[in-house]
């Protein structure tokens, strides 16, 4: 199985701030990562597939990079409403396997 | 508008049996792929199977093979978890998932509860 590790765990940040949430798999995964954002008793919501694409809807304050087994996810000006649990998933083979998450919190 | 409506869910003993239904609208459901991810309470994501469009293929956890089974009813858009033999460790929300492509989750049902307590 691939191992999805995200760092930090946990991040606590004010509005406005540029934040990075940083994924390693434990082996290369090329670009089939994707970032899904999960707020309090809500479903996880997807923010950015194949690696670098965004998803339809999702501000453009949101940005993610990397391949191989290195990827992030930038936000670039934190908002209010962005204040919550950031997961990383790989794609590339089954199972299909999350990171344990990085909850953001407001500092 | 993509809906995804999980139901279900309950109390069950160690032990026991469920299914789990996810009745879809908004989307020619007949058309996609279709997981179940589960969260335990204050634990992160957990994929546990998936089905192909028109369910001649499954998919496993190995945490799940051999006692939950998926399927699917295209002619009721409706996604379908049975779960047997179920432990304390099988607690969690349930979530269906509809695939864009690749194994990506582009629509999340609101998900449904299981407990396993005697």
């Amino acid at each position: 199985d691939i191992q999805m590790t995200q760092s930090p765990s946990s991040l606590s940040a004010s509005v406005g701030d540029r934040v990075t949430i940083t994924c390693r798999a434990s082996q290369s995964i090329s670009s089939y990562l994707n970032w899904y954002q999960q707020k309090p008793g809500k479903a996880p919501k997807l923010l950015i597939y194949a690696a670098s694409s965004l998803q339809s809807g999702v501000p453009s304050r949101f940005s993610g990079s990397g391949s191989g087994t290195d990827f992030t996810l930038t936000i670039s000006s934190l908002q209010p409403e962005d204040f919550a649990t950031y997961y990383c998933q790989q794609s590339y083979s089954i199972p299909i396997t999350f990171g344990q998450g990085t909850r953001l919190e407001i500092k | 508008e993509v809906q995804l409506v999980e139901s279900g869910g309950g109390l069950v003993q160690p032990g026991g049996s469920l299914r789990l239904s996810c009745a879809a609208s908004g989307f020619t459901f007949s058309r996609y792929w279709m997981h179940w991810v589960r969260q335990a309470p204050g634990k992160g994501l957990v994929w546990v199977s998936r089905i192909n469009s028109d369910g001649s293929s499954t998919t496993y956890a190995d945490s799940v093979k051999g006692r939950f089974t998926i399927s699917r009813d295209n002619a009721k858009n409706t996604l379908y978890l049975q779960m047997n033999s179920l432990r304390a460790e099988d607690m969690a929300m349930y979530y269906c998932a509809r695939e864009s492509n690749n194994d990506i989750y582009s629509d999340w049902g609101q998900g449904t509860l299981v407990t396993v307590s005697s």
